[in-house]
C-alpha cells in the first residue's frame, strides 16, 4: 500500500521569506501523480501544485515551486516570498495513475500546518 | 469557473439518526470521491464512483454508507446510523479523466454527532 509522510507537523516562516516543506512517499509503482493542497482555516482543499512521476522536471506554479527526487521518493514543496495569505495546513497527496482496477483515489499525508509571521 | 458545490455546510445530528449529505460535481467530470477529515488527522479516502456504482472503497467506507447519484447531477453520501465517532470533515471531489486530471474538491460538510 501507498504511503505519504510528511514529518514536519509545523513550520514557520517570516513574510517574504522562503519556506520549505517536505513529503516523501512510498510506492512500487512507476507512474503517479503527486499534489499539494492547501487547506486554509475554513477547511476547503486547494490544489496548489501537481507533479507527474513521469516528467523529469520540477512544477511550478508562480510562487509555488517542487523539488520533486523519484529516486528517493521525495516531494518538497518550496514557497518563495512568502505572504500571510500562504498560511495553512498544506497536504502531500499522492495518485496511481489510474489504470486497471485503480480508479484514482488520494492517499494523503498528516500535513504541515505553516505560520506566516509579519 | 465551475466547481464542485456541497450542502449543507454544517449539519448537526443525534447518534443514530440518518444523514444525508449533498454533492454536486462539476458538470462534465465523471468519477466521484468521498473523503472524510476527523478534525486535526489527516483526509482520508473512503469511496470513489464512476458509471452508476461503486469502484472502489476504504475500510472506513461499511455497511453503514452508502452512495448514489440519484438524477445524473447530485452525488450523495448516506450514513445510515451515525456514530460519534462520524463527526468529521466530508469532502466530495470530481475528476473529469481516468489516466490523467487532477480531482476538484467541494468546500466540505461538516457533521457534527451529537
Amino acid at each position: 500500500a501507498q504511503t505519504v509522510t510528511q514529518s514536519q507537523p509545523e513550520m514557520s516562516v517570516q513574510e517574504a521569506e522562503t519556506v520549505t516543506l517536505s513529503c516523501t512517499y512510498d510506492t512500487s509503482e512507476s507512474d503517479y501523480y503527486l499534489f499539494w493542497y492547501k487547506q486554509p482555516p475554513s477547511r476547503q482543499m486547494i490544489l496548489v501544485i501537481r507533479q507527474e512521476a513521469y516528467k523529469q522536471q520540477n512544477a511550478t506554479e508562480n510562487r509555488f515551486s517542487v523539488n520533486f527526487q523519484k529516486a528517493a521518493k521525495s516531494f518538497s514543496l518550496k514557497i518563495s516570498d512568502s505572504q500571510l495569505g500562504d498560511a495553512a495546513m498544506y497536504f502531500c497527496a499522492y495518485r496511481r495513475n489510474a489504470g486497471g482496477t485503480s480508479y484514482g483515489k488520494l492517499t494523503f499525508g498528516q500535513g504541515t500546518i505553516l505560520t506566516v509571521h509579519p | 469557473e465551475p466547481e464542485v458545490t456541497q450542502t449543507p455546510s454544517h449539519q448537526v445530528t443525534q447518534m443514530g439518526q440518518e444523514v444525508i449529505l449533498r454533492c454536486v460535481p462539476i458538470s462534465n467530470h465523471l468519477y466521484f470521491y468521498w473523503y472524510r477529515q476527523i478534525l486535526g488527522q489527516k483526509v482520508e479516502f473512503l469511496v470513489s464512483f464512476y458509471n452508476n456504482e461503486i469502484s472502489e472503497k476504504s475500510e472506513i467506507f461499511d455497511d453503514q454508507f452508502s452512495v448514489e447519484r440519484p438524477d445524473g447531477s447530485n452525488f450523495t453520501l448516506k450514513i445510515r446510523s451515525t456514530k460519534l465517532e462520524d463527526s468529521a470533515m466530508y469532502f466530495c471531489a470530481s475528476r473529469r479523466d481516468r489516466s490523467r486530471g487532477t480531482q476538484y474538491f467541494g468546500p466540505g460538510t461538516r457533521l457534527t454527532v451529537l
